[in-house]
């Protein structure tokens, strides 16, 4: 079974510094993705950002980039420039196919962003 | 093109009673999936179905839930005789179609049940 975990139940940052969220799963596959998500005091789930497994290249989404390192099993958001609007839970997922042809996400615990004027 | 759309947003239910949450998939998807969040915690899997099947159920508990998605209409979870410990947020998400991962998982606003 994966597991994901995010070490960092709350953290905050300065109005315009950069924050990074750490991430790490526990799997056996090698073909998955990973994708981090915000979930803002609407309890809306917006997806921010993905990593296919295969792809070398750390993925980009404007001011959120990710550090993907395979070997150690590390996924981690960067968000640069911080902005009120980015106060959130953030959620680091994985995501794999099953048997059945379903993908299912798993989720870690979560990680509480305050951006601080 | 409206989103998710999931009702209610906020279900109370006394223990004993029966929950129902109901879920509109994005116009064009076929897809549906539903995940729990209890508090503090991040989402679970629950189940997942297509049109009139379910083709993955193995995060539902054995017992008091259930989930569809007929021909015509919203994909319905839901649990009978509710206890305490059901009260969470739940999601649902939909694709347009089975097992394309470059499709992403669009997801409703939940619905908060809380049981008394």
């Amino acid at each position: 079974a994966q597991t994901v975990t995010q070490s960092q139940p709350e953290m905050s940052v300065q109005e315009a510094e950069t924050v990074t969220l750490s991430c790490t799963y526990d799997t056996s596959e090698n073909n998955y993705y990973l994708f981090w998500y915000k979930q803002p005091p609407s309890r809306q789930m917006i997806l921010v950002i993905r990593q296919e497994a295969y792809k070398q290249q750390n993925a980009t989404e404007n001011r959120f980039s990710v550090n993907f390192q395979k070997a150690a099993k590390s996924f981690s958001l960067k968000i640069s420039d911080s902005q009120l609007g980015d106060t959130a839970m953030y959620f680091c997922a994985f995501m794999k196919r099953r048997a059945t042809g379903s993908y299912q996400l798993t989720f870690g615990k979560g990680t509480k962003l305050s951006v601080i004027p | 093109n409206a989103g998710v759309m999931q009702n209610p947003r906020h279900l109370v239910r006394r223990r004993g009673q029966e929950a129902r949450l109901r879920c509109s998939p994005m116009k064009g998807h076929s897809h549906v999936y539903w995940y729990r969040q209890l508090p503090e915690e991040g989402l679970k899997f629950m189940v997942y179905l297509q049109k009139e099947n379910i083709i993955d159920e193995s995060g539902m508990p054995k017992e008091r839930f259930s989930a569809e998605f007929p021909k015509e209409g919203p994909s319905i979870l839901r649990i009978q005789q509710v206890v305490r410990g059901d009260s969470a947020a739940y999601f649902c998400a939909s694709s347009p179609r089975q097992g394309s991962i470059n499709e992403k998982l669009f997801f409703g606003s939940g619905t908060q049940l809380s049981v008394l």
